[in-house]
């Protein structure tokens, strides 16, 4: 079955460093990948998508990659503040359909 | 707000009761999602309504029975639920269900079956 790996540790960094996110997918090439950020008690907002053919795109301070080789998406967020400490999920479609499934999610503690 | 409103934000329910969770949105959006987060979990898929038609009803219990009756309008009706179906279940809607469009979740309602 297809399932989407994002490290369940929480990644702790310093203020003004760049946080790099990893999102590992198995047995399905999607057609493309979507990021959200999700603060407690809140749901999911929608960040970035990007396709198989992209395999950069950028954001104001945020960007993700995309290498369909590696199976996995990156994504980056530069001069990271204490207000991006969130959890952040990763996307995409299940088999051809529209159906998204999710991945449990890496939370980003950024320290002041 | 997200554009995605829904109600209640917090609702306690023994195994007996009937209870609805609402969600409304005005974004135009023609598709709607009702997701299940439970702690350390992926969210899982529930049911999808495309332009009010149910497209999808991911295996889920019959205890959760949805309805959508217009395109801004979906409702969760559950009725004699188990302790396990504690969670947050997080309502979402999207322009369209394919082509890669952006899911807007509501801020969910977190259950608790005692």
């Amino acid at each position: 079955s297809q399932k989407i790996e994002q490290n369940s540790e929480a990644l702790n960094i310093q203020e003004g460093k760049t946080a790099t996110l990893t999102c590992n997918y198995t047995n399905y090439s999607p057609a493309y990948l979507q990021w959200y950020r999700q603060d407690p008690g809140r749901g999911p907002v929608f960040l970035l998508l990007i396709r198989e053919n992209e395999k950069e795109k950028r954001k104001e301070r945020l960007k993700v990659t995309f290498d369909t080789t590696l199976k996995q998406s990156l994504f980056h967020i530069t001069a990271s503040q204490p207000a991006d400490s969130a959890t952040y999920l990763c996307a995409h479609p299940m088999d051809s359909s529209y159906k998204l499934i999710f991945g449990s999610g890496t939370r980003l503690l950024v320290r002041p | 707000e997200t554009g995605v409103t829904q109600t209640p934000r917090h609702l306690v329910m023994g195994m007996t009761n009937k209870k609805s969770l609402k969600c409304e949105q005005h974004l135009g959006h023609n598709a709607m999602y009702w997701y299940k987060q439970s702690a350390k979990k992926p969210l899982e898929l529930m049911f999808v309504y495309s332009l009010e038609e149910r497209v999808e009803n991911n295996s889920v219990p019959s205890r959760f029975s949805p309805e959508c009756p217009n395109s801004s309008h979906l409702f969760l009706h559950l009725h004699t639920l188990q302790p396990e179906d504690s969670a947050l279940y997080l309502c979402a809607s999207s322009q369209d269900t394919g082509a890669g469009y952006g899911y807007t979740f509501g801020s969910g309602t977190r259950l608790t079956v005692v």
